[in-house]
């Protein structure tokens, strides 16, 4: 079945930018999900990206995928202590199967 | 704005109770999912359904089992709960057809004691 794989933890000071790493191993997953967590609270869609995209650009975040190697990156511009949080990367196993979550990045922002 | 809905947000109980986690979304979603949520963040899928009388277990085994009477409605029960129990359970919802989003509510953490 599918795996996500992301790095546990990742620390930046404010108004750097921050790039948080993900591998999948389906290479029929369809579209690739970032969603955040806070504390607290459910997980909420970020962004999100076609496979046949090479990148989406939102305000701040910008998503990579590179297919070949399966990889998906979120990069955060200017990043702020509200972006501290817990992001997860996601992807079904195929186009109508649940989505499979990494582990989670957990993102600190330092003032 | 996701109208997916849990409830209680925090349930503390006694080892033996049983217990049932509420889910109700209004946006109509075919699809709905249980995923249970380690301390250590990562989210494991324990039940699915894809529509009205349809239940799947997910990848995690599972003590807790569901129902899918109504669209809008999913609850997780817990026929005698334990401390291994103990965690976080969030709710999700995706409309049909491929790639879809899912939306989450806000959570049930839960505490047997």
């Amino acid at each position: 079945g599918e795996d996500v794989e992301q790095s546990l933890f990742l620390s930046v000071r404010e108004g750097d930018s921050s790039v948080i790493n993900c591998t999948y191993t389906d290479s029929s997953s369809t579209y690739l999900y970032w969603y955040k967590q806070e504390p607290g609270a459910g997980l909420q869609l970020l962004t999100y990206i076609f496979s046949n995209m090479d990148m989406k650009q939102d305000q701040r975040l910008t998503v990579l995928l590179n297919k070949k190697d399966k990889h998906l990156s979120l990069r955060i511009a200017d990043t702020q202590t509200g972006d501290s949080a817990i992001y997860f990367c996601a992807s079904p196993v195929s186009g109508n199967t649940p989505l499979v979550f990494g582990k989670g990045t957990r993102l600190s922002v330092i003032a | 704005e996701a109208d997916i809905y849990q409830t209680p947000r925090y349930l503390v109980i006694g080892t033996g109770k049983k217990i049932t986690l509420e889910c109700s979304q209004t946006m109509g979603h075919d699809k709905m999912y249980w995923y249970q949520q380690d301390p250590g963040m990562e989210l494991h899928l324990i039940h699915y359904s894809y529509g009205v009388n349809s239940t799947e277990k997910g990848d995690l085994s599972s003590e807790s089992t569901v129902s899918r009477i109504r669209t809008e409605h999913f609850p997780l029960t817990l026929e005698s709960a334990r401390p291994s129990h103990t965690s976080q359970y969030l709710c999700a919802s995706s409309p049909s057809g491929t790639g879809t989003e899912a939306f989450f509510g806000q959570g049930t953490r839960l505490t047997v004691v």
